[in-house]
């Protein structure tokens, strides 16, 4: 069985600092890994998905990054921002389905 | 185009009471899904369908029906609800084409008390 994690629980940086969320999984053979924020009381908007073939993916101040071989991926986060702050989920797909870790709470200090 | 919405947005019930969430999507997706998150244990998939009149079970399907009668359209069904389902579920849906990806869009989100 798919178990996906996400150490730190939660994680706090001053604002203008890069960082780096991670997410590992216990089975390489997956499908693909999405990236997800989560603002309190809202549902998931998708940040970054990652095909099996590809090794990163970059959206703005976001890279994203996977090692299949190794079962890990980072999320990493340039010049952070107060409206960065959030809870960041990662998934790994396998067999049609999404398997989520419990997720990063991120808060950016101004 | 408004994505994938989700009916009501809250909703509180007695323990034995039955009710239906409803997840609509505009994007002609194929896929579609019911979750549900509760603190400390992530997302966890209780049904989910790959296309219209199709249903399937996922992680945690007791004590939930679901039905998939037209292609927009994901119905979420609590036969009689228990203090244990009071969570909060959202929905997703996604297009997926051969050897493609499956990104995953999600709804709002239900917040469900049971007492």
């Amino acid at each position: 069985k798919q178990e996906v994690t996400q150490i730190p629980a939660a994680l706090s940086v001053p604002e203008g600092e890069n960082l780096v969320l991670n997410c590992s999984f216990t089975d390489s053979a997956i499908y693909n890994l999405q990236w997800f924020r989560q603002d309190p009381g809202k549902g998931l908007t998708s940040l970054l998905l990652i095909q099996s073939s590809q090794r990163e993916q970059t959206s703005g101040r976001l890279n994203a990054s996977l090692d299949k071989s190794s079962g890990r991926s980072t999320l990493y986060i340039a010049a952070s921002q107060p409206g960065d702050s959030a809870t960041y989920l990662c998934a790994v797909e396998g067999n049609e389905k999404l398997t989520f870790g419990t997720g990063t709470r991120l808060t950016i200090i101004p | 185009n408004a994505g994938v919405t989700q009916t009501p947005k809250f909703r509180v019930l007695k323990t034995g009471q039955s009710m239906t969430l409803l997840c609509a999507q505009d994007m002609n997706h194929e896929y579609m899904y019911w979750y549900r998150q509760d603190p400390g244990m992530g997302l966890r998939l209780i049904h989910y369908s790959v296309g219209e009149g199709t249903t399937a079970k996922g992680e945690v399907p007791d004590g939930y029906n679901v039905s998939r009668l037209k292609k927009q359209n994901f119905l979420l069904g609590l036969e009689s609800a228990a203090p244990s389902q009071t969570s909060v579920y959202f929905c997703a849906s996604s297009y997926r084409s051969a050897g493609g990806p499956n990104e995953q869009f999600f709804g709002p989100g239900t917040r469900l008390t049971v007492l």
